[in-house]
């Protein structure tokens, strides 16, 4: 059974036209995380969730915001997507703990194209 | 966080054991390795991790040398589904737990 899903898996909008992506997962981890890949490129994080505190990446665009509104969604939001955020979207989710590491699960991805 | 060095492409002959390197040479002490692969058109897919000592689990074997500077993961008999983009990753424990992704290997496995 999916446990970090991500839809649509496919999802297109013109240049400029906001857009959002969603995230729900069924592990009832406390850290949910975003990620964008470009074509032939490692992902690259771009914030995270630790319980409903926000961090975002120094170098994360303010083009790119994220909303969490319970423990099982996480949203991403483009909020005038340039042809260059053209991209693979992954999310992940974690437990997040002091004491000990935990991995990361991801889901399979949302693969935005922008006209 | 520590930064990994991973070859770019490795080729592997189907049934063989699959020895994927990862230098990581500035980790530090609370530093773990992470091993993910990602195979085309899915999420990376959590393999194995460790500390200082070898780890073993069902998918692959972790050897981690004893100064930590590098570490290997060992698919011990590979199968066409191994091919995939493979991961090596230094990461702190500590709350967020965030993962920077080196370039990765891509390994092929051949039959």
């Amino acid at each position: 059974d999916a446990m970090v899903i991500q839809n649509p898996r496919y999802q297109v909008t013109q240049f400029g036209k906001p857009v959002t992506l969603s995230c729900s997962q069924t592990l009832n981890h406390n850290v949910m995380y975003w990620y964008q890949q470009k074509s032939s490129q490692a992902p690259k994080l771009l914030f995270h969730y630790y319980d409903k505190d926000f961090n975002n990446e120094a170098d994360t665009p303010d083009n790119f915001q994220s909303r969490r509104p319970n423990t099982s969604f996480c949203f991403l939001d483009i909020r005038s997507p340039g042809l260059g955020d053209a991209a693979m979207y992954l999310c992940a989710t974690s437990r997040g703990s002091t004491v000990s590491n935990q991995p990361q699960h991801f889901g399979d991805g949302t693969r935005l194209s922008i006209l | 966080d520590a930064k990994t060095t991973q070859p770019t492409s490795m080729d592997c002959a189907e049934g063989r054991a699959a020895n994927l390197p990862c230098n990581h040479s500035t980790i530090s002490g609370n530093e773990y390795v992470y091993w993910y692969r990602q195979i085309h058109s899915q999420g990376p897919q959590y393999i194995i991790h460790g500390l200082k000592n070898n780890e073993t689990n069902e998918m692959a074997s972790l050897i981690i040398t004893e100064d930590r500077k590098s570490s290997t993961l060992i698919l011990p008999h590979a199968t066409l589904r191994d091919t995939a983009v493979y991961y090596c990753i230094v990461r702190v424990a500590d709350t967020g737990n965030q993962f920077y992704f080196g370039t990765g290997t891509s390994l092929t496995v051949i039959p």
